[in-house]
């Protein structure tokens, strides 16, 4: 069955450390999102891939990084410069086409800091 | 201001009553619009897509009015399994942006 993957389900940070959330898909969309999720607040964009080996900041990129190698691929680094990272992380692809932009979500990782 | 707004409520309704939630966007340029369930701590899944001649999935129906900007989803014979936090989205072309309302919370009490 196609899909998006993510692991792991949970994440234990400890503080000065980078954490990477992996994201697969075998959808063969074009567009991949990683958003984040906190109480309240919805969901923010952190960074956007419409192709590979291409990727944009979205509004909230600050402590985050992203690399799109690979078309089913585009894992999220939590790096030590994101001061408050707990939250729920949503990765999602979608064809990245005009008129066909349905979003898919994978299952999203909870990162908590120790 | 922001993109999407929504009452985040909480909506606590009886079993088989009907509920509707708004949603108003502000950006006049929004092209597709979609309303998505969430279950605490799962992933958003897609409801429906939501078009300006309204459209129906069974209990659910969806509505856009555009000189207004805003998008409704109406639910009747509310069910249990109807609890959820229910997020509206809103899609400009320019840059591909998906712009999300923070959701409004239902719960359906027996």
């Amino acid at each position: 069955d196609g899909g998006i993957t993510q692991s792991p389900k949970y994440l234990f940070r400890k503080e000065g450390q980078n954490v990477t959330l992996s994201c697969e898909q075998n959808l063969n969309h074009d567009a991949m999102y990683w958003y984040r999720q906190d109480p309240g607040q919805g969901l923010r964009l952190i960074y956007y891939s419409q192709i590979v080996n291409d990727f944009q900041k979205g509004d909230i990129a600050e402590g985050y990084s992203v690399s799109r190698e690979k078309k089913e691929s585009f894992p999220l680094t939590v790096t030590s410069a994101q001061k408050n990272p707990t939250a729920f992380y949503l990765c999602a692809s979608s064809i990245g086409t005009a008129g066909n932009e349905k979003l898919f979500f994978g299952s999203g990782t909870q990162l908590s800091v120790l | 201001r922001k993109e999407v707004e929504q009452d985040p409520g909480p909506f606590n309704v009886p079993e088989g009553a009907t509920v509707a939630f708004n949603c108003t966007y502000s950006n006049s340029a929004s092209q597709s619009f979609f309303w998505y369930r969430q279950d605490c701590r799962k992933e958003p899944k897609l409801l429906m897509s939501v078009y300006s001649s309204g459209n129906e999935d069974g209990r659910f129906t969806a509505q856009l009015n555009r000189a207004s900007q805003y998008i409704s989803l109406l639910i009747r014979d509310s069910k249990l399994s109807d609890s959820a936090t229910y997020l509206c989205v809103v899609i400009v072309y320019t840059g591909n942006q998906f712009y999300f309302g923070t959701g409004t919370s239902l719960t359906v009490i027996p």
